[in-house]
């Protein structure tokens, strides 16, 4: 089955790296995303990994997968205040029936100036 | 490009009082999702609409709960009757195709009393 876990918050200082895990359970899993969700809003796509890759770089972020461990991880790099947000790992299977997008229960970061 | 819009932004009802949500897409995009996020969750996959007709409805309570996308674009989500656990924010996603990114509007904040 589909299970998607991630730890609940994370406290960073201003400028360090942050990191944020997720494990997930599902091993036939197609893409594996990271969407940041700030208070009142919706969630914003950040980046994304195709389950063939096992890193990709966006500017600050980076995303690495140990698809044997079933681990992925989310560096922010120089980490600002407008960082400090809720982040969700989501994977998604491709099936004939949709791309269905399975979530953690998110991460909060909270980034101390 | 627009974004995708979602009204009404907030609403409180009463149990067993009915209530609709509807969600305008970002034009072009064929593929349309409603998701339920209890506080402090991630978001949960109700329905997914491929142009109009439903692609995946598998965790949607119908006894309670439908949707519809009659010309496959906007959609309606309807609670009737509303339940104390329907409290949440209802967030409406589309994309291009099936594989591609999902992008999420701003959500309903629902409270049911």
């Amino acid at each position: 089955g589909e299970d998607v876990e991630q730890s609940l918050f994370l406290s960073v200082r201003e400028g360090d790296s942050s990191v944020i895990n997720c494990t997930y359970t599902d091993s036939s899993s197609t893409y594996l995303y990271w969407y940041k969700q700030e208070p009142g809003a919706g969630l914003q796509l950040l980046t994304y990994i195709f389950s063939n890759m096992d890193m990709k770089q966006d500017q600050r972020l980076t995303v690495l997968l140990n698809k044997k461990d079933k681990h992925l991880s989310l560096r922010i790099a120089d980490t600002q205040t407008g960082d400090s947000a809720i982040y969700f790992c989501a994977e998604s299977i491709l099936k004939a029936a949709g791309n269905k997008l399975t979530f953690g229960g998110g991460t909060r970061v909270l980034v101390k100036p | 490009e627009a974004g995708v819009a979602q009204s009404p932004r907030y609403k409180i009802i009463e149990k067993r009082q009915s209530v609709a949500f509807w969600c305008n897409p970002i034009s072009g995009h064929a593929t349309l999702y409603w998701y339920q996020q209890i506080l402090g969750q991630g978001p949960k996959l109700l329905i997914q609409f491929q142009n109009n007709g439903v692609v995946d409805d598998s965790q949607l309570p119908k006894d309670r709960f439908s949707a519809e996308r009659l010309k496959g674009v906007d959609s309606t989500l309807k609670i009737q009757p509303a339940k104390l656990e329907d409290s949440a924010v209802y967030l409406c996603a589309s994309s291009l195709e099936v594989t591609y990114e999902q992008y999420f509007g701003p959500g309903t904040r629902l409270t049911v009393t």
